[in-house]
């Protein structure tokens, strides 16, 4: 029974690149969801998705950043133009309805 | 701000004894609370949880305890091991909310031999 799966591990993007993060949920789960963590912090909730669906994105920048759940494939939240600032963990939970169950993370870098 | 935060950042303890992370928070709409233990460098690991019409639950080692007087939330770990040595992250959910979850900032505990 494989758990919540991401990828890259690790990525390494340039001020003004884009960055892909990816999240495959736990077989069986619908439900979606996003958040980041900075050194020394705890995490931050971004966005939940279901499928094709985007139901709470209250935690997302209003500007560069979008999430995705599509019908077939893994779960896309996608970073346009690249700051420093957004170096971080990227960490994704899926869940059949409650109780969320963790990636491994996505460790962003922006040089 | 930060509506869940924890007493103490870091932990100290010897092997065997038993730890006590504290953890409060400021909604009293919150009606579900877990903890997770995360090792560096990888992601959260649920570890117990308990709803708000609950004031105790206990797992393998592990107690959780949830006085909504006091809003306060405490994860008890008996004959801690080295192998606990982590940081500990309590979250809440707001009723109502899509279990979107709020962290604290983590207790870091080290289990010394």
């Amino acid at each position: 029974n494989a758990g919540v799966m991401q990828n890259p591990r690790h990525l390494v993007r340039r001020r003004g690149q884009e960055a892909r993060l990816r999240c495959s949920p736990m077989k069986g789960h619908s439900h979606v969801y996003w958040y980041r963590q900075l050194p020394e912090e705890g995490l931050k909730f971004m966005v939940y998705l279901q499928k094709e669906n985007i139901i709470d994105e209250s935690g997302m920048p209003k500007e560069r950043f979008s999430a995705e759940f599509p019908k077939e494939g893994p779960s896309i939240l996608r970073i346009q133009q690249v700051v420093r600032g957004d170096s971080a963990a990227y960490f994704c939970a899926s869940s059949p309805a409650g109780e969320q169950y963790f990636g491994p993370g996505t460790r962003l870098t922006v040089t | 701000g930060e509506s869940v935060g924890l007493h103490l950042p870091t932990l100290s303890v010897q092997e065997g004894d038993n730890s006590i992370i504290n953890c409060a928070y400021s909604n009293s709409a919150s009606d579900y609370f877990i903890w997770y233990k995360q090792e560096s460098g990888k992601g959260p690991q649920f570890i117990i949880d308990i709803r708000s019409n609950m004031d105790k639950r206990q797992g393998q080692r592990v107690t959780v305890l949830l006085n909504k007087t006091v809003k306060h939330l405490s994860l008890q770990i008996a004959a801690t091991q080295p192998g606990d040595s982590a940081v500990y992250f309590c979250a809440e959910n707001i009723k109502g909310s899509n279990y979107k979850l709020t962290f604290g900032k983590g207790t870091l505990l080290t289990v010394n031999p």
